[in-house]
């Protein structure tokens, strides 16, 4: 099955500066990659995604990046805030079959920190 | 409109207890999803409805872990004598259905379970 890695599992970075979260994949048939942020206490909320026919996605200060020769996809955050503070999760889904949707295997998961 | 909600949010049982844990999904949301996430970790799948047919259970890590939808709507996540490995926060995701291509699953808060 799928199995995907996430790195690194802690980041500290100051207000203002970049932050990026690296993953990579095992399932060649992965085909949806989204990105949670967990605070303490709360549900997972999906704050981007990508699928495999794009190779890069911005949102404002988000943006995610997709390389399916390396299967490797990476979350970047520009201009980081405190508010950034929380747990982010990287998943893969394969592609769906016909009638059919698909679960999500997530990373392990990066405590990202941004101090004043 | 609302999101996803389940109940309760915490649940304390004694060893060897049967408890029941319920998810209501975004109203419309064809498809139902049911994930375990230990302390530090990422959520892990358990089950896969589409509507009333549960069509993965693939994760449920053992026999006293059972589901169902009986409507295709609300859905019950059943554990019968339970066990302290069963401690985990309980989440479940719906998300709307597109032929061949997975849609972002939105989350509930989770029940977070605690086996004494």
């Amino acid at each position: 099955g799928e199995n995907v890695e996430q790195h690194p599992s802690t980041l500290s970075v100051q207000e203002g500066d970049s932050a990026v979260i690296k993953c990579t994949y095992s399932d060649s048939a992965s085909n949806y990659f989204p990105w949670y942020k967990q605070e303490l206490g709360k549900r997972p909320q999906l704050i981007i995604d990508i699928r495999s026919n794009v190779g890069e996605k911005k949102d404002q200060r988000i943006a995610v990046t997709l390389n399916k020769t390396a299967k490797h996809f990476s979350l970047h955050i520009t201009e980081t805030q405190p508010e950034d503070s929380a747990v982010y999760f990287c998943a893969a889904s394969i592609r769906t079959g016909a009638g059919t949707a698909s679960k999500l295997t997530f990373g392990t998961g990066t405590r990202l920190q941004v101090t004043l | 409109g609302a999101g996803v909600s389940q109940s309760p949010r915490y649940k304390v049982a004694k060893r060897g207890q049967d408890v029941a844990l319920r998810c209501d999904p975004i109203s419309g949301h064809v498809s139902l999803f049911w994930y375990q996430q230990a302390l530090g970790q990422g959520p892990e799948f358990l089950t896969y409805f589409q509507n009333e047919a549960q069509l993965d259970k693939s994760g449920l890590p053992s026999d006293r872990f059972f589901a169902e939808r009986p409507e295709g709507s609300v859905s019950t996540l059943k554990i019968q004598r339970t066990q302290q490995e069963d401690s985990a926060v309980y989440l479940c995701a719906s998300s709307p259905f597109r032929q061949r291509a997975n849609q972002p699953q939105h989350f509930g808060d989770g029940t977070r379970l605690s086996i004494l």
